[in-house]
């Protein structure tokens, strides 16, 4: 079925290295979110991606939407022990347009 | 204020119960949902009400019946609970809906980690 991956699953990184998550859909996305959930949290919204090509930036985050708009991707640089979470994209897939969830990537930031 | 509140925030019963879990939200938005997130971290939508109109309803077993008294309020009954429940369920809101995708951000609640033994 339709599915929204990510890469890496989980990625451990000594603080201020950066760090990438990649997210791929199976299908072309009108939009894509992104969102970061906290050990113990709830996912908080970080930023949509409408654009095919789109580069936004919050301060060390850089998200970006590919061409084909099938794929994005979330760069932290030098990252620090708050970015330590679970970050997720998402978007709509299949009948009613619903929210499909990527796999996640768990990041751990070593101090 | 919460936005999206949930309540219990831990449930913990046995195999054959009933249990409901409420959300409420004081945001004004239109549109509410259910997700489960299992062990892996895993995040599935359930159910999508737009205006107490139910949009979405997954391959959710039906013992599962969600309730929308008004739009602030989304509440789930779960009858017969299994070991395979056990899981978190967010309750999340958006502002308005085009065929079930909602517009712009979702704002989620803490969530109720439920445990079935």
């Amino acid at each position: 079925g339709q599915q929204v991956m990510q890469i890496p699953q989980y990625q451990h990184v000594q603080e201020g290295e950066d760090f990438t998550t990649y997210c791929n859909s199976s299908t072309t996305l009108s939009n894509i979110q992104w969102y970061k959930q906290r050990p113990g949290g709830h996912p908080v919204f970080l930023i949509q991606l409408v654009k095919s090509g789109e580069v936004k930036k919050q301060k060390r985050l850089t998200f970006q939407f590919g061409e084909a708009k099938k794929n994005s991707s979330l760069h932290i640089t030098a990252t620090q022990t708050t970015d330590v979470g679970t970050y997720f994209c998402a978007g709509p897939l299949g009948g009613y347009q619903k929210v499909t969830f990527g796999t996640g990537t768990k990041l751990q930031v070593i101090p | 204020d919460t936005a999206v509140s949930q309540t219990p925030k831990y449930l913990v019963t046995q195999m054959g119960n009933d249990k409901s879990i409420k959300c409420e939200q004081n945001l004004g938005h239109d549109t509410m949902y259910w997700y489960k997130q299992d062990s892996k971290k895993f995040l599935k939508i359930m159910f999508s009400y737009n205006n107490k109109e139910l949009i979405i309803n997954e391959t959710v077993p039906n013992r599962f019946s969600p309730k929308s008294p008004d739009k602030a309020h989304l509440n789930l009954h779960i009858n017969s609970l299994e070991l395979g429940d056990s899981a978190v369920y967010f309750c999340a809101s958006s502002q308005g809906s085009a065929g079930g995708q909602p517009k712009g951000e979702q704002y989620f609640g803490p969530g109720t980690r439920l445990t079935v033994t």
